[in-house]
C-alpha cells in the first residue's frame, strides 16, 4: 500500500488530453513540492516535473501539473503513442521523514 | 554530462547483506548541492526510496527498512554506496542510483537515474 495514491490504469486516444490523479495528506503533498515520473517499459523512470509544477529542459510543454491541498495531477496534451508508461508521482513526508512515492499508473494509448 | 552507473552481486543468499555502488562520471560526487538516493522496484511493481545521502555526509532512510540500510559516499572513487542487511526474498528488486537536484531537505526531485541492476536474494 503506498502512501500517495493513484489510479493503477488510465487511458487516451491519439491528440486527447489524460489526467492522472495523485491523492496524498497535509504531511506530504499538503506540505511539500510534488515530482512526477514517466517510466518507458524496461527502462529507468525520467523527471517529468519537479516543484510541483516545473519542467525540467527538454520535456515536452505538453505535460503539466499542478497541487491542490493534498493532491495533485498530471495532465498529458496532444496524447501520443510514445506517451504509454507508467507514471510515478513523488514528494517528501513531514511524518515519515522520507520520500514517498505512488503506486503508479499504467498509461494506454488506445 | 553526468552519468550514473550500478554495479554489484546480482545474487545474495538470505540473511546477508547486499551491497551496491554507484560511479558517477561527468562530475564530481561532492560538488553541487546534491541528495544521492538509492530507489528499488520489484518486479511488476512500483518505486520504493531506499535513502540518500546529501553531499556534505547527512542521511535519511526509509523508516520502513528500520535500520537494515546504510548509505555511504566515496568522494576519491566519485562513488556513493548502499549495504542492506539481512536480506531476504522480499529484498529482490531492480536496484536504481539517482540524484536528487532539488537541493532542499524537504523536496525530491530525481534527474539523474542509474540503468537499474537486478538483485535476487535466493539461497
Amino acid at each position: 500500500q503506498s502512501v500517495l495514491t493513484q489510479p493503477p490504469s488510465a487511458s487516451g486516444t491519439p491528440g486527447q488530453r489524460v489526467t492522472i490523479s495523485c491523492s496524498g495528506r497535509k504531511s506530504n503533498i499538503g506540505s511539500n513540492p510534488v515530482s512526477w515520473y514517466q517510466q518507458l517499459p524496461g527502462t529507468a523512470p525520467k523527471l517529468l516535473i519537479y516543484s510541483n509544477d516545473q519542467r525540467p529542459s527538454g520535456v515536452p510543454d505538453r505535460f503539466s501539473a499542478s497541487t491542490a491541498g493534498p493532491s495533485a495531477s498530471l495532465a498529458i496534451s496532444g496524447l501520443q503513442s510514445e506517451d504509454e508508461a507508467d507514471y510515478y508521482c513523488a514528494a517528501w513526508d513531514d511524518s515519515l521523514n522520507g520520500v514517498v512515492f505512488g503506486g503508479g499508473t499504467d498509461l494506454t494509448v488506445l | 554530462q553526468v552519468q550514473l552507473q550500478e554495479s554489484g552481486p546480482g545474487l545474495v543468499k538470505p540473511s546477508q547483506t547486499l551491497s551496491l555502488t554507484c560511479t558517477v562520471s561527468g562530475a564530481s560526487i561532492s560538488s553541487g548541492t546534491y541528495y544521492w538516493s538509492w530507489i528499488r522496484q520489484p518486479a511488476g511493481k512500483g518505486l520504493e526510496w531506499i535513502g540518500r545521502m546529501y553531499t556534505a555526509g547527512s542521511t535519511n532512510y526509509n523508516p520502513s527498512l528500520k535500520t537494515r540500510a546504510t548509505i555511504s559516499i566515496n568522494t576519491s572513487e566519485n562513488q556513493f554506496s548502499l549495504k542492506l542487511s539481512s536480506v531476504t526474498a522480499a529484498d529482490t528488486a531492480v536496484y536504481y542510483c539517482a540524484r536528487d537536484v532539488a537541493g532542499s531537505y524537504y523536496q525530491a526531485a530525481f534527474d539523474i537515474w542509474g540503468q537499474g541492476t537486478v538483485v535476487t536474494v535466493s539461497a
